[in-house]
């Protein structure tokens, strides 16, 4: 099953609008983490933003903000403001476990934005 | 932050050749490191785990003895990819990080078996 599951191959927002990336996992484990990079054409990975399994709040880093069901599975990104910079590709991923274990990534999210 | 660094950015090599490829942590030891390949228009894939002074641990599929994989210092691993065909082209990305915090990623080879 997948682990890390994207729904949008491919979303548009005009300049200036809020955005939402969705993003659902499964594990079983109790202590996990979800993080969302960003990646541009050039190809780096770039970090936005974390959440623990056991924070309570939502994540928020400057135009960014992660909404975690965490009963429903979900941590869907929500990026504010959006600007023509934004235009990439999107992932979600999760640690699980306590160790230094890898990040498990879904298949992403082109999201294009229009001036 | 923690930064990683990757050498080299861009490879073409003939088939049949071999690619070295390096991953820097350059601000934190690392005694865990995690290669990963990404195909045009795909996501990225676990490849193996890299492990300081112990072997890898690949990801099933992964062939061991066609991507060698050595973590010989706490801020050092290596990628070899062993007599390369054309199949093996693709962008290959290495990454670090503590328990419960962000990994944080190397920009990347892109790698060109011709």
């Amino acid at each position: 099953a997948q682990k890390i599951t994207q729904t949008q191959p491919g979303m548009f927002v005009q300049e200036k609008e809020a955005v939402t990336l969705d993003c659902t996992y499964d594990t079983s484990d109790q202590s996990y983490g979800l993080f969302w990079y960003k990646q541009p054409s050039s190809g780096e990975m770039i970090f936005l933003i974390y959440q623990g399994s056991y924070d309570e709040q939502n994540a928020t880093e400057g135009r960014y903000s992660l909404n975690f069901q965490k009963a429903r599975k979900s941590a869907n990104l929500v990026i504010s403001a959006s600007q023509l910079g934004d235009s990439a590709m999107y992932f979600c991923a999760m640690r699980e476990g306590t160790g230094n274990t890898p990040l498990v990534f879904g298949k992403g999210t082109r999201l294009s934005v229009i001036a | 932050g923690a930064v990683v660094s990757q050498h080299p950015s861009r490879v073409i090599c003939k088939s049949g050749t071999s690619v070295k490829i390096e991953c820097r942590s350059l601000d934190f030891q690392a005694t865990t490191m995690f290669w990963y390949r990404q195909f045009p228009k795909q996501s990225l894939m676990l490849m193996a785990t890299s492990n300081e002074g112990s072997k890898a641990t690949y990801e099933q599929g992964v062939e061991k003895d066609k991507f060698l994989i050595n973590h010989a210092s706490l801020t050092l691993s290596t990628l070899t990819v062993t007599s390369a065909h054309p199949e093996d082209s693709s962008f290959y990305i290495c990454s670090a990080g503590q328990v419960a915090s962000p990994l944080h990623f190397g920009n990347g080879t892109r790698l060109t078996v011709t």
